[in-house]
């Protein structure tokens, strides 16, 4: 069974002070792990897709990392906007047995102080 | 790109009402799409997944006679809360993908807040 974890379950950081947050995720094959951000009371936003051990995607202060077994939300210089739930899902390749319904982790949910 | 629409934003009903949620892809041709249900403070729970003209896979659980949900075209699905009753009070989110080249991302409706009175 697919499974994904995500640590801390909160994180409150001072505007400036990067940090991350990861996914550790087990999953028989991995056809992509994927990254929202949820605001309250909205649905879920897509930030990154990520296929392969080693990849890395960017997109203004975020940075997605992978490997075999966990990925990485990397936050620069949070700014206050930034303060959201961001959540981690896996998708398991279907040839070697998995189910093309992606797992979700319960996320993390981040403030940044001004 | 990949806009994903959801009607109502929210409803208010009476018990034992129904109440229809519509999800629309507005940009591209969603082969499956997904309705999720959140609890406050809580990650998705996924009720069901819907193939464009196939019947809706239920999760475990998930009662398929009280949530009714209808795929009728690649860019349409529905979900309607049957006899509804204060449990079903909730934030119901849908989302879709294309399911093209390999693209399994999903894209997340702005939800629906439902309250039963």
């Amino acid at each position: 069974e697919d499974q994904v974890t995500q640590s801390p379950e909160a994180l409150r950081l001072q505007e400036g002070e990067s940090s991350s947050l990861n996914c550790s995720y087990t999953v028989s094959g991995l056809r992509g792990l994927f990254w929202y951000r949820q605001d309250p009371g909205k649905g879920p936003e897509f930030l990154f897709t990520l296929y392969s051990a080693g990849e890395e995607k960017e997109k203004e202060r975020l940075k997605a990392t992978l490997t075999k077994k966990e990925s990485f939300l990397h936050i620069t210089a949070p700014k206050p906007e930034d303060s959201a739930t961001y959540l981690c899902a896996v998708q398991a390749d279907k040839a070697s047995g998995g189910s093309y319904i992606p797992t979700f982790g319960r996320g993390t949910s981040l403030i940044v102080h001004p | 790109g990949a806009v994903v629409s959801q009607h109502p934003s929210w409803v208010i009903c009476k018990s034992g009402t129904s109440v229809k949620i519509e999800c629309r892809s507005l940009d591209f041709q969603a082969t499956t799409m997904f309705w999720y249900r959140q609890f406050p403070k809580q990650s998705l729970m996924l009720m069901a997944t819907s193939n464009e003209g196939s019947k809706a896979t239920y999760e475990q659980g998930v009662e398929k006679d009280k949530f009714l949900i209808n795929h009728a075209s690649l860019t349409l699905s529905t979900l309607t809360v049957t006899s509804a009753h204060p449990e079903d009070s909730s934030f119901y989110i849908c989302s879709a993908h294309s399911g093209l080249a390999g693209a399994y991302e999903q894209y997340f409706g702005p939800g629906t807040r439902l309250t039963v009175t």
